[in-house]
């Protein structure tokens, strides 16, 4: 069974920090790995998605990167700002076909500090 | 586009009464799907459409839950009856295929006494 773990829970930076939020996933059998950033009383916004086959997605200032045959995936983000403060959750879909094997870690709360 | 719109926002309700989710998916998206959020137990896939047809409902808690989608705009998630294990943030999303990013609603925040 799929477990997907995230550390730190919670992590506090200051402003113009580079950081980078860690994803874990037991099964490697994955079709793609996908972040989320969930701001408080809101719902998730689609940050980025890696195939299987890919290594890594970029977008901005952020990175994302994936490796199966270790069960992680990376989220770097690179010199942070207040805004980027919200809740990032990791998204582990195994299979092909069926989403019933989509399994969310439980998030990384992150607070930028001006 | 308006993104995917969830009503209500919020619900309170008694223990017994039954209550409806509503959900209208981006236009052109033919998946849509309905999650369940808590603390204890993070977000859940409970079911999902493809072109208005439930394809997996795996993960609908109980019989007291039940999902519809009578077209491609406009989906139910009915609890009949609620329970206060119930409360919880209900998502709804939506893609255009199985290999694309979904896309979240605003969510619904349910309580139930």
């Amino acid at each position: 069974k799929q477990e997907v773990t995230q550390i730190p829970a919670a992590l506090s930076v200051p402003e113009g920090e580079n950081l980078v939020l860690n994803c874990s996933f037991t099964d490697s059998a994955i079709y793609n790995l996908q972040w989320f950033r969930q701001d408080p009383g809101k719902g998730l916004t689609s940050l980025l998605l890696i195939q299987s086959s890919q290594r890594e997605q970029t977008s901005g200032r952020l990175n994302a990167s994936l490796d199966k045959s270790s069960g992680r995936s990376t989220l770097y983000i690179a010199a942070s700002q207040p805004g980027d403060s919200a809740t990032y959750l990791c998204a582990a879909r195994g299979g092909v076909t069926s989403y019933d094997k989509v399994i969310f870690g439980p998030g990384t709360s992150l607070s930028v500090i001006p | 586009d308006a993104g995917v719109i969830q009503s209500p926002r919020h619900e309170v309700t008694e223990m017994g009464q039954e209550v409806t989710l509503r959900c209208k998916p981006i236009s052109g998206h033919d998946y849509l799907f309905w999650y369940r959020q808590t603390m204890m137990r993070g977000l859940e896939l409970l079911i999902y459409f493809n072109n208005n047809v439930p394809i997996d409902d795996s993960g609908m808690p109980e019989d007291r839950f039940s999902a519809k989608m009578p077209n491609a705009s406009f989906s139910t998630l009915k609890i009949q009856p609620s329970e206060p294990r119930d409360s919880a943030v209900y998502f709804c999303a939506s893609s255009w295929t199985d290999q694309e990013t979904q896309y979240f609603g605003p969510g619904t925040r349910l309580l139930v006494l």
